[in-house]
């Protein structure tokens, strides 16, 4: 089984749709993270959290919401889907106890609003 | 938020051949990171540097931490087709923040 598992893997929605994408991991960390993916573009923070009472804003996090409902569960939502929110999300992990270590990701999701 | 220059964009090479990409920064970081990602899944970590001017290698992958600590450097020696992938930098500016990512190189390698 993977780490990181996000669910979906693909979704195809429409415009002004409520959507969730759900993330658990089985490794034990800490620390949890949304990032967006599009073409061409690095990854950019949607939102992480540090621990099960502790939600950040990264750096592009309007439009979207996430809730740490347990040490390994991570929940980004689209309130109200627009279009141009279609794009590659990834969730991913680091441990509290190395801040320096690398983050472990998830297989991502594939999400189309039209 | 930070940028991170990533060169080049793409690249398609002959099998065999040597790869160089880079990656720079306007800010100094204490953690430089390379990532692959293949189709359809999230990327998955290469190389770690944690020093400037530290030279890592993992198999024919060699990563550099610039002594700047402003770049950091990835090569690909003798590249086979399963190297075809997007490679991904990223820095942290200090432990505990957030990392940043470049926006990625393409590898096409041309049997």
């Amino acid at each position: 089984d993977a780490d990181v598992t996000q669910t979906p893997r693909n979704r195809i929605t429409k415009t002004g749709k409520r959507i969730m994408l759900e993330c658990s991991q089985t490794k034990g960390h800490d620390r949890m993270y949304w990032y967006r993916q599009d073409p061409g573009l690095g990854l950019q923070l949607i939102y992480y959290s540090f621990d099960v009472k502790d939600i950040n804003k990264g750096e592009i996090s309007d439009g979207y919401s996430v809730s740490r409902q347990a040490q390994a569960k991570f929940s980004l939502s689209l309130e109200s889907a627009i279009p141009n929110q279609t794009a590659l999300y990834f969730c991913a992990t680091s441990d509290l106890r190395q801040p320096d270590q690398p983050q472990h990701f998830g297989d991502g999701t594939r999400l189309s609003i039209l | 938020g930070q940028q991170l220059n990533q060169s080049p964009q793409s690249m398609f090479i002959q099998e065999g051949e040597d790869v160089s990409m880079n990656c720079t920064s306007s800010s100094i970081f204490n953690t430089w990171l390379w990532y692959k990602q293949d189709p359809g899944e999230g990327p998955v970590l290469l190389i770690a540097l944690y020093k400037a001017g530290e030279l890592t290698s993992n198999g024919r992958l060699t990563a550099q931490f610039g002594i700047t600590r402003k770049d950091s450097f990835l090569n690909i020696s003798a590249s086979i087709p399963s190297d075809v992938g997007i490679y991904f930098c990223a820095g942290q500016l200090y432990t505990g923040n957030q990392f940043y990512f470049g926006t990625g190189t393409s590898l096409t390698v041309i049997p």
